[in-house]
């Protein structure tokens, strides 16, 4: 089976703008969970879609958003960039919500 | 609140010799418990779980972990280390009181530098 994939892998965006990101996982997978990942705050939880709902939800401002599509497919939408949203973004899919995640490879986005 | 504390951030070992990277967590329920490895601008790889049953799981690329109820650890072990081991290694907690929602509490990272 194909992997978790992601994209864009990589992206620059100047203060104020917005992004979206997307994530297709792995066939099958009904679960999709999203992550930041930064050198000071290390692995946070952003969300988790389960059969196109909003399932669980991080510590993060109203900027960050998420969907699912009926496919499975998931995209993040970040609004009104800061620096310091300058991160890793990952996702992850699961087969059954509480079984092992799988991670993707993760978007770079750099804002300046 | 789960949390998990990986108390090294970094630890060395010479090849050929075991490793152990500590993990210990806090959940308010019985636990998931998992490690992943994240090798440099890569995503995480999945190496093992802790569900239920056995204490000692044995995972991807000669990995193994003991869970410890009574010292709430759950610390990865590999008998022999190879050089290609080197990289960043995540213990994560799952509550599973929380049902089937799939929020991961990660650690800090440890990194691994095994050398010749």
């Amino acid at each position: 089976k194909a992997g978790v994939t992601q994209t864009p892998r990589y992206l620059i965006k100047t203060r104020g703008q917005q992004v979206t990101l997307s994530c297709s996982p792995i066939s099958g997978h009904r679960s999709v969970s999203w992550y930041q990942q930064t050198p000071g705050q290390g692995l946070q939880f952003l969300f988790e879609y389960f059969s196109e709902t909003q399932r669980n939800k991080g510590n993060f401002p109203g900027r960050f958003s998420g969907r699912q599509f009926s496919n499975s497919r998931s995209e993040m939408n970040v609004s009104t960039l800061e620096l310091g949203d300058s991160a890793l973004y990952l996702c992850a899919s699961s087969a059954l919500g509480g079984g092992e995640q799988y991670f993707g490879p993760g978007t770079r986005l750099t804002v300046t | 609140a789960q949390s998990v504390a990986q108390p090294e951030d970094q630890v060395n070992v010479a090849e050929g010799n075991p490793l152990t990277v500590k993990c210990t967590y806090s959940v308010s329920g019985n636990p998931y418990l998992f490690w992943y490895v994240q090798y440099p601008n890569r995503g995480l790889q999945f190496l093992l779980k802790y569900i239920t049953g056995d204490n000692l799981v044995k995972g991807s690329y000669g990995f193994e972990a003991e869970f410890n109820k009574s010292q709430t650890s759950f610390h990865l072990k590999k008998p022999s280390a190879l050089v290609s081991d080197s990289a960043l290694y995540f213990c994560a907690v799952r509550d599973n009181s929380s049902g089937t929602a799939s929020k991961l509490t990660f650690g800090t990272g440890t990194r691994l530098q095994v050398t010749l």
